[in-house]
């Protein structure tokens, strides 16, 4: 059972919004750690999407967006492609485990 | 560019020990913080361990701590990994990964190298 909780799968129609969200405690994202976001495709490497709760790394499209309140956080997509079709998940830093920890992922299917 | 390469993976029994490598280029490799992240067969991500620039500091997840190592030569390039008393649940695929500068996000992750413990 991972430390954050996620959604195990979510689903849109390409060009739909779609929301994922992270859910925390106290001794992690309602401590005030930061919460940063990845895209997984099976047999890849992770790739950053979202770090600091809300920024985008450069060459990530502006259809990604983050956003953080109280012990919760959430990804958002809009305009969905086929290629979104991957596992998503969230991490930030647990201050009772000194370490960081992630989200269990979200398998977003594009339909 | 960035590149990680890790290495070091593959079969070894249950109580035996591995060690993985990850070699880095395209950046100044002393200047960073680096991680282990692991993935077993149809699980999410789990943090392994990290370490500062200079190795003054670490951090190991409670799962493997006392177990696992992390340690780094910065006039190699190189990130370490070495694993003792391997178990079962250990069988992941093992990323290394730079820490973006002033964050505990991972902005560059290598392809991953396949540990399996099995008898």
């Amino acid at each position: 059972q991972s430390v954050l909780t996620q959604p195990p799968s979510v689903s849109g129609a390409p060009g739909q919004r779609v929301t994922i969200s992270c859910t925390g405690s106290y001794s992690n994202i309602g401590a005030g750690y930061d919460v940063h976001w990845y895209q997984h495709l099976p047999g890849t490497a992770p790739k950053l999407l979202i770090y600091g709760n809300i920024n985008r790394p450069s060459g990530v499209p502006d259809r990604f967006s983050g956003s953080k309140s109280g012990t919760s956080a959430s990804l958002a997509i809009t305009g969905l492609q086929t290629e979104d079709e991957a596992d998503y998940y969230c991490q930030s830093y647990d201050s009772s485990l000194s370490g960081s920890v992630f989200g269990g992922g979200t398998k977003l299917t594009v339909l | 560019q960035v590149q990680l390469v890790e290495s070091g993976g593959g079969l070894v029994k249950p109580g035996g020990s591995l060690r993985l490598s990850c070699a880095a280029s395209g950046f100044t490799f002393s200047d960073y913080y680096m991680d282990w992240i692991r993935q077993a067969p149809g699980k999410g991500l789990e943090w392994v361990s990290y370490i500062s620039s200079t190795g003054t500091t670490i951090r190991s997840a409670d799962s493997v701590k006392g177990r696992f190592t992390i340690s780094r030569d910065n006039a190699k390039n190189s990130l370490y990994l070495q694993m003792n008393s391997l178990r079962a649940d250990d069988t992941a695929v093992y990323y290394c990964a730079r820490r973006k500068v002033g964050s505990s996000s991972c902005d560059y992750w290598g392809q991953g190298t396949l540990v399996t413990v099995s008898s």
